[in-house]
């Protein structure tokens, strides 16, 4: 089975600040990897994927993440953080061929003027 | 519709109670899951339809839970005898695809048991 965990359940940087969100996988086969934001009374939206082509996976809003096989890892950074950002992100795995996404339980971004 | 919509939004039942949650997934995507989640946590698998075939439903966390898509577009999730643990938001997904890579999430209905 597969799981993501991620590292910090609260997450508060500065507008124009680095915006890092740490998310590591456990999984026994190469995993497609995840990450989602879900803004206050909305669903998921796709931020961005890794389907095991280039490891450095850029997404929509200036996001990206990098898959580091070595690490399992698939952190999530953005240069310069935006008001609009404050928000909570998701990772999740899945493998090839299957259907359920394993999420993490989340982390809450909140951006100081 | 331009996504997946779901529909009540809000859903207040008093214990004991039979709730029905609707789904209109994205008009042509063959796939639809629902995920359950709990205040504070992310979305957990219920069960998974391939047009109008449940193909698994693992993750329903009783017999209290049933899920259909007779035709293969709209589904509904049912809980029947509603218990205080039940309160969660339940999200719907369709994909166009008959494996995850391209899910696209409904708002959610967020139901409270009191």
């Amino acid at each position: 089975a597969q799981s993501v965990t991620q590292l910090g359940s609260h997450v508060s940087v500065s507008e124009g600040a680095l915006v890092l969100l740490r998310c590591n996988y456990s999984s026994s086969v190469p995993p497609y990897l995840f990450w989602y934001v879900q803004y206050p009374n909305q669903g998921l939206q796709l931020l961005l994927k890794y389907t095991s082509a280039a490891t450095l996976v850029k997404g929509i809003n200036g996001f990206e993440a990098e898959f580091k096989k070595s690490e399992t890892s698939f952190h999530l950074t953005k240069p310069s953080a935006h008001m609009s950002d404050a928000a909570e992100y998701f990772c999740a795995v899945s493998v090839r061929n299957d259907y359920k996404l394993s999420f993490g339980a989340g982390t809450t971004v909140t951006v100081r003027a | 519709g331009a996504g997946v919509s779901q529909s009540p939004r809000y859903k207040v039942a008093k214990r004991g109670q039979d709730v029905a949650l609707r789904c209109d997934p994205i008009s042509g995507h063959v796939s639809l899951f629902w995920y359950q989640q709990a205040l504070g946590q992310g979305p957990e698998f219920l069960t998974y339809f391939q047009n109008e075939a449940q193909l698994d439903k693992s993750g329903l966390p009783s017999d209290r839970f049933f899920a259909e898509r007779p035709e293969g577009s709209v589904s509904t999730l049912k809980i029947q005898r509603t218990q205080q643990e039940d309160s969660a938001v339940y999200l719907c997904a369709s994909s166009l695809l008959d494996t995850n890579t391209e899910a696209f999430f409904g708002q959610g209905t967020r139901l409270t048991v009191v």
